[in-house]
């Protein structure tokens, strides 16, 4: 099974600064990671997959880099709505699919 | 407009079973792989079940291999997910999600979730 560890676990930042979020997997999944926003209440939302490609509607503050076993979600200029819960997600190798166990984006 | 919507969680006790179902519009479910993921309480998600288009192909997360069975009716558009031997952590959001697009198991759209909870 690929293990996936995110890092940091909590991220402290005020709107309009820079958020760098970082995925680590126990081996390589080449490109074949995700990235999803969660927010209280809600379900997941896919943001990002095969490591850089956004999804439908999401901005262009939202990016994403790495390959191999070192992957990173950039927020460019954090947005209000930016606070969040954020997940990745590999599927190179399964079952079973995996997720990292998030990075929270909060208000400092 | 493309939905899903789950349906089917409740209080259960430690040994129960539940079905839950996931009704699909906007979309062919049958065109379209599912799975179902879950998350427990302040934990992240957890895949648990993926089924083929066509139902030839299943697999399951080890932690509920014997015990869940997912299934799907591609005529009236549902996804199921029957859960039996349930134990205290199974306790979780379940969500029933579509692959983003045909071969690629990225998770879009999900539905709102149905809230299980499994009590001793």
């Amino acid at each position: 099974e690929i293990v996936l560890t995110q890092s940091p676990a909590t991220l402290s930042l005020s709107p309009g600064e820079r958020a760098t979020l970082s995925c680590r997997a126990s081996q390589s999944v080449r490109s074949y990671l995700a990235w999803y926003q969660q927010k209280p209440g809600q379900a997941p939302r896919l943001l990002i997959y095969d490591t850089s490609i956004r999804a439908t509607g999401i901005p262009a503050r939202f990016s994403g880099s790495g390959s191999g076993t070192d992957f990173t979600l950039t927020i460019s200029s954090l947005e209000p709505e930016d606070f969040a819960v954020y997940y990745c997600q590999q599927r190179s190798s399964w079952p079973p699919l995996t997720f990292g166990g998030g990075t929270k984006v909060e208000i400092k | 407009e493309v939905q899903l919507v789950e349906s089917g969680g409740d209080l259960v006790q430690t040994g129960g079973s539940l079905r839950l179902s996931c009704a699909v519009s906007g979309f062919r479910i049958g065109d379209y792989e599912m799975n179902w993921v879950r998350q427990a309480p302040g934990k992240g998600p957890e895949w648990i079940s993926y089924i083929s288009s066509l139902g030839g192909t299943i697999h399951y997360a080890d932690s509920v291999k014997g015990r869940f069975a997912i299934s799907r009716d591609n005529a009236n558009n549902f996804l199921y997910l029957q859960m039996n031997s349930l134990r205290v952590e199974d306790t979780a959001v379940y969500y029933c999600a579509r692959v983003h697009r045909v071969g690629e198991l990225w998770f879009d759209p999900w539905g709102q979730g149905t809230l299980v909870t499994v009590s001793s």
